[in-house]
């Protein structure tokens, strides 16, 4: 199987703080990984393309400066959360892509609920 | 751009009865698509795909056929079991390697 681990589970933080969140592949190598962002009753919205060795591609309306992302290894990608505001409290996702960009199946971590007092 | 379009839950169900939940996508090209599910506290899985037009994805006793012409993949299981109450997501990818297109997702629950 495909294994992709979240850290932490859970976090809740006070209002103009950061929150750094992980993103790890266990058991295999992704070049890409992807972070989703899913409101509540809501589908996963994708933030961000995160590629080894290179800058994330971010989407149309997303804050590259708020969200930093950082994917320094093959199995590591991380999510940072800057002066977060409790607009910013939601369930991140994140996912792999296992077998390089000819692939098409995503292996997804098992998110982290991030609460902004 | 590119969306996926799927019934809105909750789907309630009695043990063994039979299930489908409707999914129409709209693409330019030729989407993969897929059927996720999420069970309670636990992270998205992939139920099955299928990549071009006819195939058919199964796994678990969960069907689904990629039809062209009415832009649709249905998530389909003859009896369903308690263990089956989740989240499903259905999705599309237009590009190998690119990121995932969801729909809003269908919450199941199966009572005994």
């Amino acid at each position: 199987g495909a294994v992709v681990s979240q850290h932490p589970s859970r976090v809740i933080c006070k209002s103009g703080t950061s929150v750094k969140i992980e993103c790890r592949s266990l058991d295999f190598q992704a070049t890409t990984m992807f972070w989703y962002r899913q409101f509540p009753k809501q589908s996963l919205m994708l933030m961000a393309t995160s590629n080894e060795g290179s800058k994330a591609t971010y989407e149309q309306g997303v804050e590259k400066d708020k969200f930093l992302i950082n994917h320094a290894s093959l199995t590591l990608s991380t999510l940072t959360v800057t002066s977060a505001h409790p607009e910013d409290s939601s369930f991140y996702i994140c996912s792999a892509l296992k077998g390089g960009p000819s692939t098409d199946t995503q292996y997804f971590g098992p998110g982290t609920r991030l609460t902004v007092l | 751009g590119d969306s996926v379009t799927q019934m809105e839950g909750p789907v309630t169900l009695s043990e063994e009865a039979f299930l489908t939940i409707n999914c129409t996508y709209t693409a330019t090209g030729y989407p993969s698509l897929f059927w996720y599910v999420q069970y309670p506290g636990e992270g998205l899985q992939l139920l099955l795909k299928a990549t071009k037009a006819d195939d058919k994805g199964s796994n678990k006793g969960f069907e689904a056929t990629y039809r062209k012409e009415t832009t649709s993949f249905h998530l389909e299981k003859g009896s369903v079991q308690v263990s089956d109450s989740a989240v499903y997501f259905c999705a599309l990818s237009d590009r190998t390697g690119t990121a995932l297109i969801f729909g809003k997702g269908t919450t199941l629950s199966v009572s005994s």
